[in-house]
């Protein structure tokens, strides 16, 4: 069963066209994660939100922003796509103070052309 | 200070042999160290994971060996079967703190 789902899983997008990718959990976790990761690279945390209260990482650019509507779904908003930012993004959950281990979603790939 | 610094970056091993990829740290706040499994087109997915209070954790043909002390740690995967070939992360967490520092990756290979 599905526990953590992302969609869609590829998604091509137009420069400077923005573009909206969803992850949704059945897990009831109350901490939501997105990852951007390049080709051969490691994960990148870009922000996660922590019931409702949202933490971006200081180097995630401006350009990236999230939403968290209910605890089942997150969304990860590119307002303006470049180039640079076609990747592998990457959602994940645990719940804090419970389950340590960070359950990911199968990514959506980005490409911008 | 909140890397991860992992090798090799890639490793074929013949079948049957064990594969050993090592990762060190400098931040002695990290608390959390686990190990994740990444296929092509596939988010990472928890293989095992340790705490610095134990020096070693095995579970099935996987054990990750822990020396604090050097701040180091390391995956090994016995009896390696072509089913493993993928790339493998190691990952950090200090205590406190919810966001895991992921090590650059190996890509392993186990031929037939």
């Amino acid at each position: 069963d599905a526990m953590v789902i992302q969609n869609p899983r590829y998604q091509v997008t137009q420069f400077g066209k923005p573009v909206t990718l969803s992850c949704s959990q059945t897990l009831n976790h109350n901490v939501m994660y997105w990852y951007q990761q390049k080709s051969s690279q490691a994960p990148k945390l870009l922000f996660h939100y922590y019931d409702k209260d949202f933490n971006n990482e200081a180097d995630t650019p401006d350009n990236f922003q999230s939403r968290r509507p209910n605890t089942s779904f997150c969304f990860l908003d590119i307002r303006s796509p470049g180039l640079g930012d076609a990747a592998m993004y990457l959602c994940a959950t645990n719940q804090q103070g419970i389950e340590e281990t960070q359950y990911f979603g199968p990514g959506t790939r980005l490409l911008v052309l | 200070q909140q890397q991860v610094k992992q090798s090799p970056q890639s490793l074929i091993v013949q079948k049957g042999g064990i594969s050993i990829i090592n990762c060190a740290y400098e931040n002695t706040a990290f608390d959390y160290f686990p190990w994740y499994q990444q296929f092509p087109g596939k988010g990472p997915a928890l293989l095992i994971a340790i705490r610095p209070d134990v020096s070693e954790k095995k579970e099935g043909r996987f054990t990750i060996s822990f020396n604090k002390s050097a701040k180091q740690f390391s995956l090994h995967i016995m009896d390696s079967q072509p089913g493993d070939s993928a790339t493998y992360f190691c990952a950090a967490r200090a205590a406190g703190r919810r966001a895991l520092t992921f090590g650059s990756g190996t890509r392993l290979q186990v031929q037939p």
